[in-house]
């Protein structure tokens, strides 16, 4: 599977929108690209994914880029409850790669009251 | 509540000791998995099993031993551990382990484990 590239961490202000940003630039024309997330102390969430229109769903939106080489998740109005590590994760469609999806570091989001 | 429940949430084992820990999912999905988490580390993928068959084992020591029953229920036993082994443990699941369209992977809350 193709490699991501995240911020180690970002910093917003409750109420106002967040910009995470994700590089992956060896992305592959079947692969999707998913966001996960993971509060303190939780196993992760999912939080939404695309291939290659833009995405909105109630949590968040996702943008991609029309060269597939990048995409940004875009959560529209901060609140505390959104503090976590948010994972961008690629991974290859039916018959693509191997079994189970691989994290990395991800982005570190403190919201700022 | 994600549908994936792990028992025990803490547990601490003695390096001789044998212990299993229990993941049930109740969402009717065919894959189940296992992750570790070592502190600041990423998530590390140990297994993947599809219809109870293992289907992925990314070179875990013998000490980890996966069972799958059947495709709701999915066990670590663990034995002679080590304390570098203390990590929090996650059991997922997902419609089929191949992550396209539509294939969400749920999460347990995880469990904790400490190697004394």
């Amino acid at each position: 599977d193709a490699k991501t590239t995240q911020p180690n961490s970002m910093e917003s202000n409750e109420e106002e929108p967040v910009h995470l940003p994700c590089n992956h630039s060896t992305i592959s024309g079947t692969d999707y690209i998913h966001w996960y997330r993971q509060l303190p102390s939780q196993g992760p969430e999912y939080v939404i994914h695309g291939l290659t229109s833009n995405v909105n769903n109630r949590m968040a939106s996702l943008a991609i880029a029309e060269d597939r080489k990048s995409s940004t998740l875009i959560l529209h109005r901060a609140t505390l409850r959104d503090a976590a590590v948010y994972y961008c994760i690629l991974k290859g469609g039916l018959g693509g790669g191997a079994d189970g999806l691989t994290f990395g570091k991800g982005t570190h989001l403190i919201i700022q009251p | 509540e994600t549908g994936v429940t792990q028992t025990p949430r803490h547990l601490v084992m003695g390096m001789t000791n044998k212990k299993s820990l229990k993941c049930e999912q109740h969402l009717g999905h065919n894959a189940m998995y296992w992750y570790k988490q070592s502190a600041k580390k990423p998530l590390e993928l140990m297994f993947v099993y599809n219809f109870k068959e293992q289907t992925e084992n990314n070179s875990v020591p013998s000490r980890f031993s996966p069972e799958c029953p059947n495709s709701s229920h999915l066990f670590l036993h663990l034995h002679t551990l080590q304390p570098e082994d203390s990590a929090l443990y996650l059991c997922a699941s997902s419609q089929s382990p191949r992550a396209s369209s539509g294939n969400t992977i749920y999460f347990g809350e995880g469990s904790w484990l400490t190697v004394v």
